[in-house]
């Protein structure tokens, strides 16, 4: 299958810093990824849909100003927690679709675990 | 809406077991995808299989196997023989195609030694 990489896989910042967290398609083009968000001992979320070159979707409770989402080429989605507090602790996993796949098959990064001290 | 119902929380066998994991969905979708992810402590999600709304035949993968019933709505998992490398949270989710993918809340197997 296709692959889907993140990066970084672990970082810890401070509260009131922003971070970056990258996700890549490697091997495929893929308009659109998804964004999730699992905390611990939990399910995985849906926070927002990312659409290369347009305007990422928002699900409800999700708040846009704080968390970016970039999606400027076919291969890269960026976000970025902005003002990170101790509450946005979580891993953060994104997928990306291949359209070029019967059905649109989606393929999951490795994640990214996000610690706010 | 959506909705992926995974009622066991956790379930702890010993090795050798059976064991199954059940799943219930809803949607109003005629056209959908199930599937079944292994999340082990590392945190990485292992696909395990999609299974398309109009394909309702029964699967096997050597010790796995999944029974689809869309008169019941439910994607059942069986994992046979268990092992310790079996434990794991393990997640049934609905979507795909154009939408993204709604997950249970994941049963945690626990295989003892």
């Amino acid at each position: 299958g296709a692959v889907v990489s993140q990066h970084p896989s672990r970082v810890i910042c401070k509260s009131g810093t922003s971070v970056k967290i990258e996700c890549r398609s490697l091997d495929f083009q893929a308009t659109t990824m998804f964004w999730y968000r699992q905390f611990p001992k939990q399910s995985l979320m849906l926070m927002a849909t990312s659409n290369e070159g347009s305007k990422a979707t928002y699900e409800q409770g999700v708040e846009k100003d704080k968390f970016l989402i970039n999606h400027a080429s076919l291969t890269l989605s960026t976000l970025t927690v902005t003002s990170a507090h101790p509450e946005d602790s979580s891993f953060y996993i994104c997928s990306a679709r291949d359209f070029r796949t019967v059905g649109y098959e989606q393929y999951f990064g490795p994640g990214t675990r996000l610690t706010v001290t | 809406a959506q909705k992926v119902t995974q009622a066991q929380t956790e379930i702890s066998v010993v090795e050798k077991e059976d064991v199954t994991l059940d799943c219930v969905y809803e949607t109003r979708d005629t056209t959908y995808y199930l599937f079944w992810y292994k999340q082990p402590p590392s945190g990485e999600l292992v696909f395990l299989i999609r299974r398309n709304s109009f394909d309702e035949q029964n699967e096997i993968s050597g010790r796995y196997s999944w029974n689809f019933q869309k008169s019941t709505s439910s994607f059942n998992f069986t994992i046979t023989a268990s092992q310790v490398v079996d434990s794991a949270v393990y997640f049934c989710a609905l979507g795909g195609g154009r939408r993204a993918l709604t997950f249970g809340s994941g049963t945690r197997l626990q295989v003892q030694p």
